[in-house]
């Protein structure tokens, strides 16, 4: 049982415009939620994170956008660039516990 | 400063041989995981340790034991290696969850 989905494998966006990566979770308890992004042969690296009581992180190029009725988020980059393009993981917890839960990940393709 | 360290960076094993990955990280961090990724499925949590002196079973820890061998080091051992554990292995550390770069594991 998947509780944290990314639904997209891929995702092919032109350089220069909005890439929207989009997660959905099915764990009402989850409570913080992260964006890891990783390069071939490497390991991931932590991008933004968005606690429940927030609905927008915002940081640079990048902005994170939480639906909790929903039970969306999703990570916007504006404008994209060609190193943008990696595999993308959503990643949620619940509580202080530092267990997280990852999605499948998202390949992003920036094309110059 | 290193972050985290993982060794070795890529092995082959045959069915049934045993190994021990090992990873370090020099961040001061209490907690530290074992991941496995596998295409289309994600990252794993094979095990985690909260603290040293204390490891728990993560969402797949069939055929893995771990050692937090103390606040640096912990450690991933396979007993018997199985196809099925053909992988990539990411260990990492602290609340934000630091990766290190990866063991590529090939079970023949």
């Amino acid at each position: 049982d998947q509780q944290v989905k990314q639904n997209s494998p891929s995702l092919s966006v032109q350089e220069g415009r909005i890439s929207i990566l989009n997660c959905d979770y099915t764990n009402s308890m989850f409570d913080y939620f992260l964006w890891y992004k990783k390069y071939p042969a490497e390991g991931p690296t932590f991008l933004i994170s968005i606690s429940s009581i927030k609905d927008k992180n915002e940081d640079g190029r990048f902005t994170v956008f939480l639906n909790k009725s929903a039970k969306h988020l999703s990570l916007h980059i504006v404008p994209s660039q060609p190193g943008d393009s990696a595999v993308y993981f959503c990643a949620a917890r619940r509580g202080n516990g530092n267990k997280l839960v990852f999605g499948a990940g998202t390949i992003l393709r920036v094309k110059s | 400063n290193a972050g985290v360290t993982q060794t070795p960076k890529f092995q082959v094993l045959k069915t049934g041989q045993s190994m021990t990955l090992q990873c370090a990280q020099d961040m001061n961090h209490n907690s530290m995981y074992w991941y496995r990724q596998d295409p289309g499925m994600g990252l794993r949590l094979i095990y985690y340790s909260a603290s040293e002196g204390t490891t728990d079973k993560g969402e797949v820890p069939n055929g893995y034991n771990v050692s937090r061998l103390n606040k640096r080091e912990f450690s991933l051992r396979l007993e018997s290696a199985a196809p099925s554990q053909t992988s990539v292995y990411f260990c990492a550390s602290g609340e934000t969850q630091y990766f290190g770069p990866g063991t590529r594991l090939l079970v023949l």
